[in-house]
């Protein structure tokens, strides 16, 4: 099955940028998509098809996808973006084809 | 505006069933495929699987095929997913999450992502 690889914890000082990996083999040729889970929240969707973002996610959320990585960076972090983060994607070769990633916590210090 | 509501809690015995209701408002029911995914606690996020609603077809993990059943009422727009012969490692909280694509361009270029999410539901499997 096809797995997705993200770094357990990200920690960014206020103001400055947090970049969260999702590595997946030639993941550059899927479309990914990026949740933040706030705690005892359900997911919300900030970044789609690799650099989209839906109406009311502020312009600070990107994301790209290149080879073998994909990446969702928040600029200017703020207090409040402190969660989990997970990539997804969708893998037709997978008996789970909406794959998730492992999931990262970011921790704004 | 789109709003997913999902059912209440539940506790359940090993071996029982439980049956957890999304009703969905503000959008054409049967316009959009409905997901549903679970998070164990302390856990990541698991797809189960996938309901058309116009036609009720469903697509299913794996791993939980011949336990898990979806399906749905048009004239209430709401999905159920149903799984059953529980043990404690399905407790979780479920959520159903509508896939962000229409049915018909989905059918052409692939399903989209998950948007937006039902509140989710506790369902807690132990004797």
């Amino acid at each position: 099955s096809y797995v997705l690889t993200q770094p357990p914890s990200v920690s960014v000082a206020p103001g400055q940028t947090a970049r969260i990996t999702c590595g997946g083999n030639n993941i550059g040729s899927k479309s990914v998509h990026w949740y933040q889970q706030k705690p005892g929240q359900a997911p919300v969707l900030v970044v789609y098809d690799d650099s989209d973002r839906p109406s009311g996610i502020p312009e600070r959320f990107s994301g790209s996808n290149s080879g073998n990585t994909a990446t969702l960076t928040i600029s200017r972090v703020e207090a409040g973006d402190e969660a989990d983060y997970y990539c997804q994607v969708w893998d037709s070769s997978s008996d789970h084809p909406r794959v998730f990633g492992t999931g990262t916590k970011v921790t704004v210090l | 505006q789109v709003q997913l509501v999902q059912s209440g809690a539940e506790v359940k015995k090993p071996g029982a069933s439980v049956k957890v209701s999304c009703k969905a408002s503000g959008y054409t029911f049967t316009s959009y495929y409905m997901h549903w995914v679970r998070q164990a606690p302390g856990q990541g996020l698991e797809w189960m699987g996938i309901i058309n609603p116009s036609g009720g077809s469903t697509s299913y993990a794996q791993k939980f095929q011949g336990r898990v059943t979806m399906t749905r009422d048009t004239s209430t727009s709401t999905v159920y997913m149903e799984l059953s012969s529980l043990r404690s490692e399905d407790t979780a909280v479920y959520y159903c999450a509508r896939d962000r694509r229409l049915v018909v361009v989905a059918a052409n270029i692939g399903f989209g992502p998950f948007d937006p999410w039902g509140q989710g539901t506790l369902v807690t499997v132990s004797s």
